[in-house]
Order: structure tokens, then sequence, then C-alpha cells
């Protein structure tokens, strides 16, 4: 079973620094990776997805096959990017499986 | 931008009683929208696929008589849960994904926060 994971539920940055959230997965067949973001008192908006290999609000995610990873980043962080952030999979037009979500909180 | 929207947000009823949940898609048509289930500080679960005109597709776990789904449009999906209970408070939300569409982006509603007293 298709399984993604987030190791950290809460991260902390000061704004201006380097910021990744962590991801990684298991599954056998060729997924599709996504973050997805819930900022303060809104629904659930998608950030961003591996094959479209773009930068949205400045994060990049590279997706890792042989470390089964999809890490985000972003350069430096903004005070607008405190949020909660979700890596989801999904195969194919299937359903999306979402981690455990990881809370980041920029500091000022 | 795709929008979907949810039907009550918010929502406190009796131990013993029904409550369903709707939820649309406004500006476009979804043959297939998904339910999933939050806790407080937790993650969202799947709960069950709806397809429109077909069964839904429960996971692992979910009692399909106790969260009857009906996806009887292209633009509406709803949740019912019967004989509602306190462990059954939650936040529910739905998202659908574009009709004809071949890709996990999925679009969400604001989510139902369901009380049962």
């Amino acid at each position: 079973a298709q399984r993604v994971t987030q190791p950290e539920k809460l991260l902390s940055v000061f704004k201006g620094a380097p910021v990744e959230l962590k991801c990684n997965y298991s599954y056998s067949g060729s997924p599709e990776l996504f973050w997805y973001v819930q900022y303060s008192r809104q629904r659930l908006q998608l950030l961003l997805r591996h094959i479209s290999r773009e930068s949205i609000k400045g994060f990049t995610a590279d997706l890792n096959k042989g470390e089964t990873s999809f890490h985000l980043k972003k350069p430096f962080a903004q005070e607008e990017d405190s949020a909660m952030y979700y890596c989801a999979l999904t195969e194919g037009a299937q359903k999306l499986v979402f981690g455990q979500g990881t809370r980041l909180t920029i500091n000022p | 931008g795709a929008v979907v929207s949810q039907h009550p947000s918010w929502v406190i009823c009796k131990s013993g009683t029904s409550v369903k949940i709707e939820c649309r898609s406004l500006d476009f048509q979804a043959t297939t929208m998904f339910w999933y289930r939050q806790f407080p500080k937790q993650s969202l679960m799947l709960m069950a696929t709806s397809n429109e005109g077909s069964k839904a597709t429960y996971e692992q776990g979910v009692e399909k008589d106790k969260f009857l789904i009906n996806h009887a449009s292209l633009t509406l999906s709803t949740l019912t849960v019967t004989s509602a209970h306190p462990e059954d408070s939650s936040f529910y939300i739905c998202s659908a994904r574009l009709a004809g569409a071949f890709t996990g982006e999925l679009f969400f509603g604001e989510g139902s926060r369901l009380t049962v007293l």
C-alpha cells in the first residue's frame, strides 16, 4: 500500500532562513507526488506537483526516486509561508493519500 | 478557478440522529469526489471515493452503513452520518477532481465540522 511520511510535525525557522519540509513515500508503482498547503482559516489547496517541475511562491520540490523522497524547499522563508503543509501521493487518477502534515512557523 | 463548496460548514446534533453533508462543485463537473475525515491536529484520512452514478468505494475500516455516500449528479455528492454518536464528531472534508482529468490534483471544500452531543 502506498504510504507518505512527513517526519516533522512542527518546523520553526526565522524569516529569511532556508526551509526544507521532508517527505518520504513508499509505493511500488509510478506515483504522482504533490504538496498541498493550508493557510490559517483557509481550505486545503495545491501548492505544486512533481510532474510540473515548477516553482510556486518560491517553493520547489524534486522527486528523488532513489531515496523515495519529495522534499519541499524554499531558500528564503517569508512570514506568509506559515501554514500546514501536506505531502500527498496518488497513482493515475485514483485516490490521494496524505502524509501527516508539517506545521511550518516562520518567526520574524 | 475550480470551487468546491460544502454545506453545512458547522452542525451540532444529538446522539442517534442522522446528519447530511453536501459537497458541490460550483463551476465544474466532477465524476469523482472524495470524502476525508480530519481529527484535531491530525492529517486527512480518506474515507471513501464517490463516483457519479455508482456506488462509493470505502476505505478499509470505514463503515459503509454508517457513512452513506450518494453521488447523484456531476456536481453533488452527499455524506450522511447515520445514527451519529459522539465519536463521530470530526471535521469532514470533501474534494473533487475535474471530470476527464487524469491527475491527482484535487479541489477541496472548506470542510464541515460535526459535533455530536
